[in-house]
């Protein structure tokens, strides 16, 4: 099946240091989607991209969908211990309503 | 609460029997969709449904069987359960309407809190 390249794969960051991830195709997408998933839940979603170059900020997040349309980035800003999780991009191929998600970053804050 | 929700939480089964989750969303949305998470965390589309009808079927066993009663539920039977249909599933919604093409919230995705199964 189809996924999408997503890294780093996994992160060790102190807390209050930012972290940046990002996913990568050979596809075109017309929408981006990030989500993060915690243990035993399901992915939450965190931000949502409509257009090539859109820049768009949710509190310490903030992700672009990349000019392309096959690239998204995700930062983090002055990261906490609850930032923990899997973080997951998804990408929903252009006139379908079929989404790609990325291999996950599995993010790892120490106090 | 609006949500995705989904039943059971976890279901423990002996290989070869047949078993059924349910999935509920009551956010209004057209699209419903199933998918599976391995050991490796990778999620993987299954099948999605827009106003009951079945829109993605990807390369996943006859052994499984989605069916969407109303555009709010779409539930997944899975008949002769073997040791690697283990995984976490996940159920999702979607506004879409009658077209992929739209852009905007349209294509945002929830997903519901997921069915552990463990094949034994």
């Amino acid at each position: 099946g189809q996924q999408l390249n997503q890294s780093p794969q996994s992160m060790f960051i102190q807390e209050g240091e930012d972290v940046s991830m990002n996913c990568t195709s050979s596809s075109i997408f017309n929408t981006w989607l990030w989500y993060k998933q915690d243990p035993g839940e399901g992915p939450v979603l965190l931000i949502a991209l409509y257009k090539a170059g859109e820049l768009t900020s949710n509190g310490r997040l903030t992700a672009q969908f990349g000019i392309t349309r096959k690239d998204s980035f995700l930062n983090i800003s002055a990261s906490i211990p609850s930032d923990v999780g899997i973080y997951f991009c998804a990408g929903q191929l252009r006139g379908t309503y079929k989404y790609i998600f990325g291999t996950g970053t599995r993010l790892k804050v120490l106090a | 609460d609006t949500a995705v929700s989904q039943t059971p939480k976890y279901l423990v089964t002996q290989m070869g029997n047949d078993k059924s989750i349910k999935c509920e969303q009551n956010l209004g949305h057209d699209t419903m969709y199933w998918y599976k998470q391995d050991s490796k965390k990778f999620l993987k589309i299954m099948f999605s449904y827009n106003n009951k009808e079945l829109i993605i079927n990807e390369t996943v066993p006859n052994r499984f069987s989605p069916k969407s009663p109303d555009k709010a539920h779409l539930n997944l039977h899975i008949n002769s359960l073997e040791l690697g249909d283990s995984a976490v599933y996940f159920c999702a919604s979607s506004p879409h309407g009658s077209s992929g093409s739209r852009t905007g919230s349209y294509n945002e995705q929830f997903f519901g809190p997921g069915t552990r199964l463990t094949v034994l």
